[in-house]
């Protein structure tokens, strides 16, 4: 089993649709979450932490489910400017730091 | 702030070169990671650095690859003859202490003909 896992999409979706993307984790002692947003050709960039209780983020909302070990993002009224690659993003407690990126999961929005 | 600096920001080398590539972290910043993202098999941590130390290399692909870190501001990736099969985007990243975010440079674009 992969340590990050996400659907590859694409998500097709008009503008103003909600959206929903899941990320599975392996690791149980993972302790930081993260969306990251990479458009084409580009580096990533955080788009949001996860907290354990839940974030929003204007349109944005990220939630952590331990027990399950998910993780997920919400988009409401999609714009055509959300179209990217979202990254999802686990690292482990402890001393040795390392993020493991998921491969993302691509977003079209269209007219 | 500038952020993470890498360069070049494309390379086209011809199998056999060596190929070097560098990166400037953030400054304050701690940790220094390399990655390698292709299509197929997406973002690849190569090798991670805290404290200009080498603490996990495991994703190094083989012994062609080697990474340095001689100061808090400067790292490089050096891949030693280079394939066709390194052709990817790399991309060095850094944040400032464990559980924070990664900053990422704008990465290089390696091409290997």
């Amino acid at each position: 089993r992969k340590e990050v896992e996400q659907d590859p999409g694409p998500f097709n979706v008009p503008e103003g649709a909600t959206v929903a993307f899941n990320c599975t984790y392996s690791n149980s002692a993972s302790q930081s979450f993260f969306w990251y947003r990479q458009d084409c050709r580009k580096e990533p960039k955080l788009l949001m932490s996860v907290y354990s209780s839940g974030n929003e983020d204007g349109r944005f909302t990220a939630q952590l489910n331990r027990a399950s070990q998910y993780i997920s993002l919400l988009i409401r009224d999609s714009k055509l400017s959300d179209s990217a690659t979202y990254l999802c993003v686990v690292a482990p407690s402890g001393g040795s730091y390392i993020p493991t990126f998921g491969r993302g999961t691509s977003l079209i929005v269209h007219p | 702030d500038a952020g993470v600096i890498q360069s070049p920001r494309h390379e086209v080398t011809e199998m056999g070169q060596e190929v070097t590539l560098r990166c400037k972290p953030i400054s304050g910043h701690n940790s220094l990671f390399w990655y390698r993202q292709t299509m197929m098999r997406g973002l690849e941590l190569l090798i991670y650095f805290n404290n200009n130390v080498p603490i996990d290399d495991s994703g190094m692909p083989e012994d062609r690859f080697s990474a340095k870190m001689p100061n808090a501001s400067f790292s490089t990736l050096k891949i030693q003859p280079s394939e066709p099969r390194d052709s990817a985007v790399y991309f060095c990243a850094s944040s400032l202490r464990g559980h924070t975010e990664a900053f990422f440079g704008q990465g290089t674009r390696l091409t290997v003909v």
